[in-house]
């Protein structure tokens, strides 16, 4: 089965308004990253969070280690907010980082 | 900050075609990667690099070969270009910790 699974896979907002992004692990997962790819295709770093919570602008993400889950929030959608949003959890290593990705969540935010 | 770059960012190739993409990074990041995606779908391991001359294989490996000639560069071929290999191939780098992205390479197989 999917060792990262994003829910929901696809999402509409109105501007404006707020709503929330998941990932579930099924695997060990020692830190998370989130993503925002645009539609040109280029991959934004959003967060990189061990266990706790971390904020940024309209964006705040939790990774919650014993339940083994993450959550991005976003506040106040905007336009430019459009596109897919990808979580990553980092296996443990002690020598690098090496991430697992889920699916992505298709947003599209509309006027 | 450093950025990642990746040539070229368009690849026509033919099938049965050996092909090569070039990533370059000037974070001074000791490891580096190449991630495949597929239309729609999340990114998949193809090759990662945790030093200069290493290489290891990811999960996506058999059809590619890579080279990591140096600390700074890092090159992905495909060895039979197939036309189930169109997809955005995409370069990263990390010093252990935040992994950054390169703006992709997009293979066409005609």
């Amino acid at each position: 089965g999917d060792q990262v699974k994003q829910s929901p896979s696809a999402l509409s907002l109105q501007e404006g308004t707020n709503s929330a992004l998941r990932c579930n692990f099924s695997i060990a997962t020692t830190t998370v990253q989130w993503f925002l790819q645009n539609p040109r295709g280029s991959l934004m770093n959003l967060f990189y969070l061990v266990p706790g919570t971390k904020e940024n602008g309209r964006l705040k993400s939790t990774f919650n280690s014993k339940e083994s889950y993450s959550t991005l929030h976003i506040r106040d959608a905007q336009l430019e907010d459009s596109g897919t949003y990808f979580c990553a959890a980092e296996r443990p290593s002690s020598s690098f980082s090496k991430l697992v990705f889920g699916q992505g969540t298709s947003l599209s935010v509309v006027p | 900050g450093g950025i990642i770059t990746q040539t070229p960012k368009f690849l026509i190739g033919q099938e049965g075609q050996k092909l090569t993409l070039k990533c370059q990074q000037n974070f001074n990041h000791d490891t580096m990667y190449w991630y495949r995606q597929d239309s729609g779908k999340g990114l998949r391991l193809i090759y990662y690099s945790i030093t200069e001359n290493d290489l290891q294989k990811g999960d996506l490996s058999e059809g590619y070969d890579a080279s990591r000639e140096k600390k700074s560069s890092f090159s992905l071929t495909v060895t039979s270009a197939q036309k189930n290999e169109m997809a955005v191939f995409l370069c990263a780098s990390s010093s252990n910790t935040e992994v950054f992205f390169g703006k992709g390479t997009r293979l066409t197989v005609v």
